[in-house]
């Protein structure tokens, strides 16, 4: 079974503060995606990264794919309390679309 | 147009009762897919939709009754359900049969069955 954990489950942070959420498999992905999901609405997707060891930014966010397209990790720079929610990490696996564990965010002003 | 819309947004029911949920996107996305999620917890796939054809089933119960009438449209027919059933339901759809470049997501109907 291929499977998607992360990094931390919960993370309570202060405004201004830096973190990294990482996303592990023992499984290559051809791609990882990452989303973002606020309370009642449906996850928003931020990023697809492809090729191992690739680094793409997106504002104050940075995503980073694995040398060995194993994993991914998404760093926050000087978080805001609108980078609350839960962030996913998701790719195609052998069989369908597979979601990581999860990591909820909570920037407090 | 880059959206997947929902409706309804909020859905309460009786467990007698039949509803449904609808879903629309005009992206010419090929496939189309119904997720469950609990709270606090990731989405779980229900059923894939590739080219207007049911490809998967992800062992749902038959309570729930997936249609697709054409390929912008998606539905889940819902009839006798429990209270263990309420959840955010969400429509997703993505260029061909695979998520190489990820979903585009729905915003969910809040269901909540009494």
């Amino acid at each position: 079974t291929q499977l998607l954990e992360q990094s931390p489950q919960f993370l309570s942070i202060q405004e201004g503060e830096n973190l990294t959420v990482y996303c592990n498999s023992s499984s290559v992905f051809s791609s990882l995606q990452w989303y973002r999901q606020e309370p009642g609405e449906g996850p928003v997707l931020l990023v697809t990264v492809v090729t191992g060891g690739e680094v793409k930014k997106l504002k104050r966010l940075t995503f980073q794919f694995g040398d060995a397209r194993k994993d991914s990790s998404l760093h926050i720079t000087a978080a805001q309390p609108g980078d609350t929610g839960l962030y996913l990490c998701a790719g195609e696996g052998t069989y369908k679309y597979i979601f990581g564990t999860g990591t909820r965010l909570k920037v407090l002003a | 147009d880059t959206e997947v819309t929902q409706t309804p947004k909020h859905l309460v029911m009786g467990m007698t009762n039949k509803k449904s949920l609808k879903c629309e996107q005009h992206m010419g996305h090929r496939a189309m897919y119904w997720y469950k999620q609990k709270a606090k917890k990731p989405p779980e796939l229900m059923f894939v939709y590739s080219y207007e054809k049911l490809s998967i089933n992800e062992s749902v119960p038959s309570r729930f009754s997936p249609e697709c009438p054409n390929s912008s449209l998606l539905n889940l027919h819902l009839h006798a359900l429990q209270p263990e059933d309420s959840a955010l339901y969400l429509c997703a759809s993505s260029q061909g049969g695979r998520g190489f470049y990820g979903y585009t997501f729905g915003s969910g109907t809040r269901l909540t069955v009494v």
